[in-house]
């Protein structure tokens, strides 16, 4: 059964201060990872999408990366502002049809 | 233009009681899901529809019943609410059941049993 795992929990930079968000999981066997934006009461925002063959995924100041091998991908964000602040989740979906396993999240706090 | 809504966005009960939670997605899409985010932020798939029929059913309890009237429309019943039923219910929808289609999600319904 897969696993997915996110550190840290909770993270807290002062602004432009570059990080990472890290995501393990368990049975290597993906199709891809995707990682989430949460905030409070607006649901889910797709950030970015790594298919199994990619190695990395950039979007303007994000970059994602995926080890499938070792079952790690990171979520690199470069200079941080306020509005990154908000609960980023990490998913994988298996490879045999649509299910998504949730990791239980990186709650990101980007203070002034 | 909402793509996958929910209703009610917020709802406070009391146990023992009966409540639904509507999803609606206009994007034309063939499958829909309910996720249960409990307290710990863990979002866990409940049930999945494709075209009006059951295709993915967690281990839920059957105090649990969802209900697609068509397939734009995936509403959860939950009867006889339990404490432990307190969490935030995701809608999401997808073209279709194959691994290569993306999920959009709903706003999220945040259910509170007091």
């Amino acid at each position: 059964k897969q696993e997915v795992t996110q550190i840290p929990a909770a993270l807290s930079v002062p602004e432009g201060e570059n990080l990472v968000l890290n995501c393990s999981f368990t049975d290597s066997a993906i199709y891809n990872l995707q990682w989430f934006r949460q905030d409070p009461g607006k649901g889910l925002t797709s950030l970015l999408l790594i298919q199994s063959s990619q190695r990395e995924q950039t979007s303007g100041r994000l970059n994602a990366s995926l080890d499938k091998s070792s079952g790690r991908s990171t979520l690199y964000i470069a200079a941080s502002q306020p509005g990154d602040s908000a609960t980023y989740l990490c998913a994988v979906k298996e490879t045999s049809g649509s299910r998504l396993t949730f990791g239980e999240g990186t709650q990101l706090t980007v203070n002034p | 233009d909402t793509a996958v809504s929910q209703t009610p966005k917020y709802l406070v009960t009391q146990m023992g009681n009966d409540k639904s939670i509507k999803c609606e997605q206009n994007l034309g899409h063939d499958t829909m899901y309910w996720y249960k985010q409990d307290s710990k932020k863990f979002l866990k798939i409940m049930f999945s529809y494709n075209n009006k029929e059951l295709i993915i059913n967690e281990t839920v309890p059957n105090r649990f019943s969802p209900k697609s009237p068509d397939k734009a429309h995936l509403n959860l019943h939950i009867n006889s609410l339990e404490l432990g039923d307190s969490a935030v219910y995701f809608c999401a929808s997808s073209r279709g059941t194959g691994r290569a289609y993306e999920q959009y999600f709903g706003p999220g319904t945040r259910l509170t049993v007091t």
